[in-house]
This record gives structure tokens, sequence and C-alpha cells, in this order.
């Protein structure tokens, strides 16, 4: 069964802080993964998405990195801001299935000032 | 570009009555995608409509859950009856494409609280 698993569940920070955010997944054959962000009451929202050769990709300061031996792969955030906090789920797609994808249940971030 | 509209934004009713949700993807967008998201879980997908035809509906409570996409545009979700484990946040999405090979745009939610 494809599952993706993120750790961890729930995140305070200080502003100006870095954090890093983790996502195993199951998921074969692999696609694509994607990481979203979920403000509070809205639709998530695509921030970065990575195939099997790529290992990192930049979004401002958001970077994201994939390990596809290992099935892994994080978001890392830089010199965080009050507008970061919010929901940030990790989503792999399969190339088989019609390419359908697994969501992960996401981290919540919280950016203190 | 205008995004993904939904309607309405929250919902209250009681147990056993029914709530219907609309939908309207991008403009150009094939693929339409209802979701269903409880607190503090990631998006579940409900319904993938390929233009107007089902494409995967394995995850949708069929007893209690109906999804139409008339003409390949917008989308209806209804729900009847509906139980107090269906609250929670119903998302729709679309896409150029279907699934993983692009990506998903998605709504801004209808928020369902039944009491």
């Amino acid at each position: 069964k494809n599952q993706v698993e993120q750790s961890p569940q729930s995140l305070i920070i200080l502003e100006g802080k870095n954090c890093t955010l983790q996502c195993n997944y199951t998921v074969s054959p692999f696609s694509n993964l994607r990481w979203y962000k979920q403000d509070t009451g809205r639709g998530p929202v695509s921030l970065t998405i990575m195939t099997f050769s790529e290992n990192t990709k930049s979004n401002g300061r958001y970077t994201a990195t994939l390990d596809a031996d290992t099935k892994q792969s994080s978001l890392h955030i830089t010199a965080s801001q009050l507008s970061d906090s919010a929901s940030y789920i990790c989503v792999v797609s399969g190339s088989t299935n019609a390419g359908k994808s697994t969501f992960g249940d996401g981290t919540t971030l919280t950016v203190k000032p | 570009e205008a995004g993904v509209a939904q309607s309405p934004r929250y919902k209250i009713i009681e147990k056993r009555q029914s709530v219907a949700f609309w939908c309207n993807p991008i403009s150009g967008h094939a693929t339409l995608y209802w979701y269903q998201q409880i607190l503090g879980q990631g998006p579940k997908l409900l319904i993938q409509f390929q233009n107007n035809g089902v494409v995967d509906d394995s995850q949708l409570p069929k007893d209690r859950f109906s999804a139409e996409r008339l003409k390949g545009v917008d989308s209806t979700l209804k729900i009847q009856p509906a139980k107090l484990e269906d609250s929670a946040v119903y998302l729709c999405a679309s896409s150029l494409r279907g699934q993983g090979a692009s990506q998903q745009y998605f709504g801004p939610g209808t928020r369902l609280t039944v009491t």
C-alpha cells in the first residue's frame, strides 16, 4: 500500500530561525514529489515539484531535497517569517495507476515573533 | 487567470439532511477532483473526473455521496443523508491533465459542519 509519512506532526519556531520538515514515502514506482503549503482556511498551493532525477529544488526561502534511493524528502525553510505559519503537505505520485497521488497528513508549522 | 471557485464557503446542517457543493475549475482544465480533508489530516481523494467522465471514485461512499460534472466544466458534490463523520473541508481542484502528470490547483474549500 502506498503511504506518505510526514514528521514532525507540528513544529513551533521563532521568527528568523530555520527549520526542516521530513517526508518518507513508499510509493513505487515513483514519478514525482510535490510540497504544498496550506494556509488556514485555504486550499493547498504548490511550492516545489521534483522528479526522480532531481535532488534539490528551490523556491525562494523554500528548498526541497529528494533522495529517491531512501525514499525520503525534506523541505527546508530559511529565515522563517510569520507568514510561513501553515500546514505543509507532501504529495507523492506514482508512474502507474494513472499517476495516482498519495497525500501525507502534513506538518503544522507555527512561527512566533 | 481566475482560480478554482467553490461555494458555499461554509455550511452547517443537521445529520440526515442533504447538502450540495459547487465547483468551477480553471478554464481549460480537463481534470477535476473532489477531496475530503478532515481536521489534522491530508486531503483524501473522493472522485476524479476527466472532462465529464469518472476516472476514479474508489473512495467515494456511494451510498450517500454523489458527484457530477455535466458538460465537462463545473461540478457538484452532494451528500444525502449527512452523518456526523462527514464534518470536514471539501476541496475541489483542477489540473490540465490527470493526477501526478500536472500540477493541481485547489479552491478555497467548503467547510461542512454536521450537528
